[in-house]
């Protein structure tokens, strides 16, 4: 896979339900970020977690992160109609302190 | 809450054309990137910018882009002789750190360029 390739593609889920979206990658990271981007809109930050810390939460994000794996996760817990939207993660390599490289992204649909 | 700005919103040139995109970052932040997202694809990084050069490129970013920073808020991507193949949404972006510490990027709301 390329790197920051996220899974599933696409996800439609029912509000208060979970939802869970992966991302794997190939490089050596100083830290990963997930973005949200709505529909013809900006990215908006969501949350950072870097290459020595394994989970992170915000709020409803749970964030985890497995470096031997090259891989990540981000759940959102008990989401909500304004959570459709589509999510990327974004690494920043090893190497390089200055770009992002995005995944193709997960496009989340929560269903009311 | 500050945020970065890109005019305009959308763009329509004819091949061949010179344009230039505008931004305004975030005025504390130093260090600027543009990125693009062809419909349907990835967001591509293109280049950033700190002290008044380029740090970084990509392969896409070739002789026909370049960008500027005028003046103490603008930055600006032109396209010298667009293609159609240049038809995307470019993001600007900011952030008031880099590498180990931080690489939070605000993005603007992008400038969708469509070349005929």
């Amino acid at each position: 896979s390329q790197q920051g390739e996220e899974d599933p593609q696409a996800l439609s889920i029912q509000e208060g339900e979970n939802a869970t979206m992966n991302c794997s990658y190939k490089t050596s990271i100083n830290n990963l970020q997930w973005y949200r981007q709505n529909s013809g809109r900006g990215l908006v930050h969501l949350i950072l977690i870097r290459s020595n810390e394994r989970e992170k939460h915000s709020g409803r994000l749970r964030v985890t992160l497995d470096t031997s794996k090259k891989s990540s996760s981000l759940l959102i817990t008990a989401s909500r109609a304004a959570d459709t939207a589509s999510y990327f993660c974004a690494t920043d390599e090893e190497g390089s302190n200055y770009k992002l490289t995005f995944g193709k992204g997960t496009l989340l649909t929560v269903n009311p | 809450e500050p945020e970065v700005t890109q005019t305009p919103s959308h763009q329509v040139t004819q091949m061949g054309q010179e344009v230039i995109l505008r931004c305004v970052p975030i005025s504390n932040h130093l260090y600027f990137y543009w990125y693009r997202q062809i419909l349907g694809q990835k967001v591509e990084f293109l280049v950033s910018f700190y002290n008044n050069e380029i740090s970084e490129k990509s392969e896409i970013f070739d002789d026909q882009f370049s960008v500027e920073r005028p003046d103490g808020s603008n930055f600006t991507l032109k396209i010298r002789s667009t293609k159609l193949e240049d038809s995307a949404m470019y993001f600007c972006a900011s952030s008031d750190a880099a590498g180990l510490l931080s690489n939070i990027q605000y993005f603007g709301a992008g400038t969708r360029l469509s070349v005929l």
